[in-house]
């Protein structure tokens, strides 16, 4: 099992721009997360999906669209990138019976 | 609002000896549950233990165990006979329902503690 992956692992946009990180789990798992780690920071809940159809807003989501595509994947699109977007995003994973989140290697972003 | 503050933003410690690193919550919710996440300086997020509101005894696992007083609100995690592998940064969290009562749980963290074992 790879658990959760992410991809890209880097990426470096201009102000304005659009991209999309991927994040895919084959842990089954019904709830999966997007969060952001800035220094100093911790981590903050940008959205999560608790079911395969379903999307809610977390801590931190202006700036954010998220879609999950099936129970696999779930997916988070910058419509037009911003400085302070500038940041290590994780994706994370959670099974119906468990409450500890598995986590992604992380995306790290940088908005010029 | 869940909150969790780690009050410590460094700490060291002497190889093979023990470390405790403080954690306090704030929560209205009377079910919850505090985590505790290593990450280290390539970056995954690496869980290390769980303990519920509910539970009666500490949690521990391996070298790991979290002290739990919860009249004080208080989560620490007790490392025993550190290691130099260790060193790392670690975060304190704890689940909640979520925002839209949607029946997931999120994870609220603590801005972290960076612990340096020293040879």
């Amino acid at each position: 099992n790879a658990g959760v992956t992410q991809t890209p692992k880097f990426q470096v946009l201009k102000t304005g721009q659009s991209m999309t990180l991927q994040c895919a789990q084959d842990m089954n798992h019904n709830s999966m997360y997007w969060y952001r780690q800035d220094p100093g920071m911790g981590l903050r809940l940008i959205y999560y999906s608790a079911s395969e159809g379903t999307t809610d807003k977390g801590e931190v989501p202006n700036g954010y669209n998220v879609s999950r595509l099936n129970k696999r994947e779930f997916s988070l699109r910058l419509e037009s990138a911003a400085p302070s977007q500038t940041s290590v995003y994780f994706c994370a994973s959670r099974g119906p019976e468990q409450y500890e989140q598995y986590f992604g290697p992380g995306t790290r972003l940088t908005v010029t | 609002a869940q909150k969790i503050t780690q009050t410590q933003p460094g700490m060291f410690v002497q190889e093979k000896e023990a470390v405790t690193l403080d954690c306090t919550y704030d929560t209205s919710d009377p079910s919850y549950g505090l985590f505790w996440y290593k990450q280290p300086s390539s970056g995954e997020m690496i869980f290390l233990i769980y303990q519920g509101s509910y539970d009666q005894q500490n949690a521990t696992e391996g070298r790991y165990s979290l002290n739990f007083q919860k009249a004080r609100k208080s989560a620490n995690l007790v490392i025993s006979a550190s290691q130099l592998g260790d060193s790392a940064m670690y975060f304190c969290a704890m689940r909640s329902v979520a925002y839209s009562g949607a029946g997931s749980y999120q994870l609220t963290f603590g801005k972290g503690t960076k612990l340096s074992v020293i040879p």
